[in-house]
């Protein structure tokens, strides 16, 4: 996996958008650009991934720059239930999908 | 969605002990799991692949025989920590995914606490 760089924490207020970036400026061009959350004490939770295109999903928006070097995740709505560890991870799926690498993540604090 | 279930949530057991923890996906069929582990305020560090039907694959630094894993079917992994010592303290956590789905799910994790 491409090695990838967040902030180490976002704070946000509710009900305002979430933007969380992620630096990935070594991505090869078969590694998708996942996103995943943590919730304390929780399994990680699948937000969105994509390639090269933008992707929206019921639970957030994923732009990723024309270069592919870098994106965001944007949670357009942030509630306090969205508080929690964001991994940005770049991998090329396929078989071997599971074997994912995260890093230290964002933590995102999302405040009334 | 495709549910992911592990169990038990939490565990604490005598050190010396043996702890088994479960790892089921409940409306699909896992050909491949993975175990990953997780200390206080620290990121997930995988520890190994399961594979139904044949042996689990290690990560370095993985001790194989203190962490058995076994895959007997499509939808059932469990990990078993064997003679548990308060270093192996620890949040478990186990992973599934189809060799057609891109979404990796993952259980709820289980916290083991050795004394």
């Amino acid at each position: 996996d491409a090695k990838t760089t967040q902030p180490p924490s976002m704070d946000c207020a509710e009900g305002r958008a979430a933007n969380l970036p992620c630096n990935h400026s070594t991505i090869s061009g078969n590694e998708y650009v996942y996103w995943y959350r943590q919730i304390h004490s929780q399994g990680p939770q699948y937000i969105i991934h994509g390639l090269k295109n933008n992707e929206t999903n019921e639970m957030a928006s994923l732009i990723i720059t024309e270069d592919r070097k870098s994106s965001t995740l944007i949670l357009p709505h942030a509630t306090l239930r969205d508080t929690a560890v964001y991994y940005c991870i770049a991998h090329a799926g396929g078989t071997s999908y599971g074997k994912l690498t995260f890093g230290q993540g964002t933590i995102l604090t999302v405040h009334p | 969605g495709a549910v992911v279930s592990q169990h038990p949530s939490r565990v604490i057991c005598k050190s010396g002990t043996s702890v088994k923890i479960e790892c089921r996906s409940l409306d699909f069929q896992a050909t491949t799991m993975f175990w990953y582990r997780q200390f206080p305020k620290q990121s997930l560090m995988l520890m190994a692949t399961s594979n139904e039907g044949s042996k689990a694959t290690y990560e370095q630094g993985v001790e194989k025989d203190k962490f058995l894993i076994n895959h007997a079917s499509l939808t059932l992994s469990t990990l078993t920590v064997t003679s548990a010592h308060p270093e192996d303290s620890s949040f478990y956590i186990c992973s599934a995914c189809t060799a057609t789905n891109e979404k990796l799910f993952f259980g709820s994790g289980t916290q083991l606490s050795v004394l």
